[in-house]
């Protein structure tokens, strides 16, 4: 069965470090998002992104962070400068065309120091 | 904006029995879905079950069924026959109908353990 993969599964980094957490979709998808989960609260929105470009983006998804889809497979989430509070799990999701499941990876445990 | 409430930050159940998790959400559409996802210890995100807001009728899947009151704003979920690898967090989840890439909403959760 399909699934979103997304590497790595854990990073750790030093604070003001850049960082790129990697997503692969679901191949026919055409939604993607990210989501972030800080530990023990609620899965919150980022950033949805259709036909190239942001469709939606939350009031967390400030100038440090960007998305790419660079060759049609890959969906990343780039964080420039990270900062302690962005410590968290974050979560890439796709969406078919004509459905509305958004199905999700296993996500990427983000520890900034 | 779309709010989604869980009250019930923690909920414990006997292996067997059935529990029910509650969700109400606050939202001027009518056209909607309305999901649960499960999120064990691996803290992966699993869809457990999804309803839309112009059926009537009640999703089921196996041992999992909502209660779903459109008038009252309410989406409860109810475990049958609770197994102990049911123990998990449990998210309500919100997504308006409007086509394109519509985000969900999510509830703050209800961590349910299932005790042997």
């Amino acid at each position: 069965e399909p699934e979103v993969t997304q590497t790595p599964s854990h990073q750790v980094t030093q604070m003001g470090q850049e960082v790129i957490l990697r997503c692969v979709p679901i191949s026919n998808h055409l939604y993607f998002y990210w989501y972030r989960q800080i530990l023990g609260q609620k899965v919150e929105f980022l950033v949805s992104f259709y036909n190239n470009e942001i469709s939606e983006k939350s009031e967390i998804f400030d100038d440090q962070f960007s998305v790419e889809r660079p060759d049609g497979s890959n969906f990343t989430l780039k964080i420039r400068s990270t900062k302690l509070e962005d410590s968290a799990m974050y979560f890439c999701a796709s969406r078919p065309g004509g459905a509305y499941e958004a199905f999700f990876g296993q996500g990427t445990r983000l520890t900034v120091v | 904006a779309q709010t989604v409430t869980q009250s019930q930050p923690e909920m414990s159940v006997q292996e067997a029995e059935t529990v029910t998790l509650s969700c109400t959400y606050d939202t001027s559409e009518n056209n909607y879905y309305l999901f649960w996802y499960k999120q064990p210890p691996s803290r992966q995100m699993i869809l457990v079950i999804r309803q839309e807001a112009y059926k009537q009728q009640n999703a089921t899947e196996n041992r999992f069924s909502v209660n779903f009151q459109k008038a009252a704003k309410s989406f409860s979920l109810k475990i049958s026959d609770s197994q102990l690898g049911d123990t998990a967090m449990y998210f309500c989840a919100f997504m308006r109908h409007q086509g394109g890439s519509e985000k969900l909403v999510f509830g703050k959760g209800t961590k349910l353990t299932v005790n042997p």
